[in-house]
């Protein structure tokens, strides 16, 4: 089974920190994705990689930056954590195009910011 | 109008009874359609994908209307372990690849 690991379930962290949220997948996809998922809104992109060191901006990246120096590693980074991100952050790989069904979801990071 | 419309529910279902719900998009130049299922605090997970002769998986029917613009999901024999937020995906492939996720129907099944 492919496995998409994200490094912390519950994190809270303070207004203005750096934080980092790692994603590992161990099924040699290319295609990485960031998500954050809020009450009433759903799931929205935030970046997206098709291979390493390539990244995209998705519908909603300001405030966010990643990185992509392995194939297998996609990390999400909050420059400076404010408490409008206090949101669940769900991590996907897929390994064909954009195609949505063969996405593999994270377990989710649920990030408070405080 | 929202690109992916659901309606939000609750729906409250007796166990063993029949439900259905649909997804509305607006855009008719959308191609691919899946539904995904989401248990509580859970990552979203693929149910089925939906295709334009519809499609049947055990308990669960798809169906897409291209017509009309929505997909369906229908759950028979509904059992509790089916209580879960169902959420319609509609993908664009375009030179703008677009994937959009509707924000989720919550269904609870009732013993």
């Amino acid at each position: 089974d492919v496995k998409v690991t994200q490094s912390s379930r519950y994190l809270v962290k303070r207004t203005g920190e750096k934080v980092f949220l790692e994603c590992v997948q161990d099924m040699d996809h290319e295609n990485m994705f960031w998500y954050r998922q809020d009450p009433g809104l759903g799931l929205r992109l935030i970046y997206f990689s098709y291979d390493v060191k390539m990244k995209e901006k998705g519908d909603i990246p300001e405030g966010y930056s990643v990185s992509r120096e392995k194939k297998e590693r996609f990390s999400l980074i909050l420059e400076s954590a404010s408490t409008n991100q206090t949101s669940m952050y769900l991590c996907a790989s897929s390994r064909t195009g954009h195609r949505v069904d063969g996405y593999t979801f994270g377990s989710g990071t649920r990030l408070t910011v405080v | 109008r929202k690109e992916v419309e659901q309606d939000p529910g609750p729906f409250n279902v007796p166990e063993g009874a029949t439900v259905a719900f649909n997804c509305t998009y607006s855009n008719s130049a959308s191609q691919s359609f899946f539904w995904y299922r989401q248990d509580c605090r859970k990552e979203p997970k693929l149910l089925m994908s939906v295709y334009s002769s519809g499609n049947e998986d055990g308990r669960f029917t798809a169906q897409l209307n291209r017509a009309s613009q929505y997909i369906s999901l229908l759950i028979r024999d509904s059992k509790l372990s089916d209580s879960a937020t169902y959420l319609c995906v509609v993908m664009r492939l375009n030179r703008d690849d677009k994937i959009i996720f509707g924000k989720g129907t919550r269904l609870h099944i009732l013993p």
